[in-house]
């Protein structure tokens, strides 16, 4: 299969720690993205990160991408309350899958205030 | 208004009936999706369209059918609902291009009895 695999699958924090949530995936990538769905809802984009790059910073996320270990890592600091949802990566597989979004299967973050 | 707009937002039916799912978009966008997602579980394609005369399918699509009817307007039907068809039903739009963000909508929550 060419979907992405999150760990943890939940994870209950406290506010003000940070969160991190890993994916991997199998193929080559043009990019990743991460996306996160609040209970129920339609998925929202968060940030995207190109093969060609290492690290990337929005606000108070902080993606990381190792394209030689196939893996992605989404960082949250100073959670909030608010950031309890589920999180998605998602990538671009290239060949037949050319122009399909491949999700994992999320991670669920609870956010404890 | 939203960019991407799904009717309707629940629907319950028996077993056997046939059902439509809309979606409109305002994004201008040619790229449309429609997306499965079972609880726990990540997304997965039902079909997706990259111009109004390209429909293809994606990695679950028996069971299901699609038209496109404009530029902003995709609809998905089930045309003998049966119980495991029981799910939340995203549709999402991109840019041209094979790498682009993708836009979801609210999603509908389809239950068969």
């Amino acid at each position: 299969s060419q979907q992405g695999e999150e760990d943890p699958q939940a994870l209950s924090i406290q506010e003000g720690e940070n969160a991190t949530m890993n994916c991997s995936y199998k193929t080559s990538i043009n990019n990743l993205q991460w996306y996160r769905q609040n209970s129920g809802r339609g998925l929202v984009h968060l940030i995207l990160i190109r093969s060609n790059e290492r690290e990337k910073h929005s606000g108070r996320l902080r993606v990381t991408l190792d394209t030689s270990k196939k893996s992605s890592s989404l960082l949250i600091t100073a959670s909030r309350a608010a950031d309890t949802a589920s999180y998605f990566c998602a990538f671009y597989a290239g060949g037949t899958s050319y122009g399909k979004l491949t999700f994992g299967q999320g991670t669920i973050l609870t956010v404890h205030p | 208004d939203a960019d991407v707009t799904q009717t309707p937002r629940n629907r319950i039916t028996k077993t056997g009936k046939r059902i439509m799912l809309e979606c409109s978009q305002t994004k201008g966008h040619d790229r449309m999706y429609w997306y499965r997602q079972d609880p726990g579980l990540g997304l997965q394609l039902i079909y997706y369209s990259f111009d109004v005369k390209d429909i293809n399918k994606g990695e679950i699509s028996d069971g299901y059918s699609v038209s496109r009817q404009a530029q902003a307007k995709f609809s998905l039907s089930l045309e003998s609902a049966i119980p495991n068809q029981t799910a939340l039903y995203f549709c999402a739009t991109s840019g041209t291009g094979p790498y682009n963000e993708q836009f979801f909508g609210p999603g509908t929550r389809l239950t068969v009895l």
